[in-house]
This record gives structure tokens, sequence and C-alpha cells, in this order.
């Protein structure tokens, strides 16, 4: 059974810094692996999305690698803002006959001027 | 595009009754829609996959009479939360794929912005 863990849980950090969020999944025969961005009581906006024959994708200040043998992704932010603060998601496309998304636990970001 | 469209945002019902949760695509036909449920502080936990004209494939652990699913056009499903009580008082988010277009990837979903049910 797929897992998908999220480190840190939770991060503040003053404007400005460049960031690295930590995905982790256990079974690394994945479609596709995204990111999401969720603000508080509301849905989620797809950052970026990564094949599983992809090393990375960059949409901005966003950077995402995936290394899928070892089961990691990270998320890169560059030049935090205030308005970045919100919950990062991590999802795995579970496998090609299948279009359900596994979701990690989330990384909660708070940006301070 | 690609706009997905749930209401209501925001429901308080009282123990015991129904509540009905709509999800539309606005600008694009889905045969393929979830239903995912989000506690407090964790993480989105898939309850359904919701098929147009037929019934609805349910993750293991969520009760099928519980949460009544139907998907009667291409463009709309609706969860609908029965004899709700306190403990079902959550975030309930839907997505839809977009069926129409063949060249799209693989576990692409389109998220409406969430229904939060309080059950009093």
């Amino acid at each position: 059974k797929q897992e998908v863990t999220q480190i840190p849980a939770a991060l503040s950090v003053p404007e400005g810094e460049n960031l690295v969020l930590n995905c982790s999944f256990t079974d690394s025969a994945i479609y596709n692996l995204q990111w999401f961005r969720q603000d508080p009581g509301k849905g989620l906006t797809s950052l970026l999305l990564i094949q599983s024959s992809q090393r990375e994708q960059t949409s901005g200040r966003l950077n995402a690698s995936l290394d899928k043998s070892s089961g990691r992704s990270t998320l890169y932010i560059a030049a935090s803002q205030p308005g970045d603060s919100a919950t990062y998601l991590c999802a795995v496309g579970g496998g090609y006959n299948t279009d359900k998304l596994i979701f990690g636990t989330g990384t909660r970001l708070q940006v301070f001027p | 595009g690609a706009v997905v469209s749930q209401h209501p945002s925001w429901v308080i019902c009282k123990s015991g009754t129904s509540v009905k949760i709509e999800c539309r695509s606005l600008d694009f036909q889905a045969t393929t829609m979830f239903w995912y449920r989000q506690f407090p502080k964790q993480s989105l936990m898939l309850m359904a996959t919701s098929n147009e004209g037929s019934k609805a494939t349910y993750e293991q652990g969520v009760e099928k009479d519980k949460f009544l699913i139907n998907h009667a056009s291409l463009t709309l499903s609706t969860l609908t939360v029965t004899s709700a009580h306190p403990e079902d008082s959550s975030f309930y988010i839907c997505s839809a794929r977009d069926s129409g277009n063949p060249g799209h990837g693989k576990n692409i979903q389109y998220f409406g912005a969430g229904t939060r049910l309080s059950v009093l």
C-alpha cells in the first residue's frame, strides 16, 4: 500500500528565504507526482506535475524534483513571500491503470514579513 | 478553463438529517469524478470514485449506504451524507478528470473549492 509522507509538517520562515519541502513515498511504481497548494478552508491549486520519466519541473519561483528510485520529491521555493503561506500537498499518481491520487500529509508554511 | 464548482461551500445541519453536496464541471465533461474527505490539519483521503452512468467505487472502510454518490450526467456528481452525525463533520472536496481530452495525462484532476459540513 502506497504511503506518502511530507516533512516538515509545519514551517515558519521570514520573507525572502529559500525553502525546501520534502515528500517521500514507499512504492516507487508511480505514474507521476504532483504538488498542490491549499489555502485555509479552500480547495486545491495544482502547482507542478512531474511525470515518472522526468527529473524536475519549474514554474516561476517553484522547482520540483523527483527521484523515483529513492521515493523522494522536493519542492523548492525561491525568495519566499508572505503570499506563499499555505499548506503544500504532494500527491502520487498510483499507476498506469488508475486515476487515483494518494496524498501526502502536507506541510503548513507560514512566511512572515 | 477546467473549472469545478462545488456547492454548497458550507452547510450546518442537525444530527439525523441528510445533506447533499454537488460537484459540477463547468467547462468540460467528466466521466470520472472523485470525492475526498479532509479532517482538520490532515491530508485528503479518497472516499470514492464516481463514474458517470454506473455505480461508484468506494474505498475500503467507506460506507456506501452512508455516503450515497450519484453521477447522472457528464458534468454533475452528487454526494449525499445520509443521517448525518457529528462525526461526519468534515471538509469534503470533489475533483473531476477531463474525459473529453484524450491527450490529457493520467491523474490530472481539477478540484472544487470544498464543502465544510458541520453536524450539530
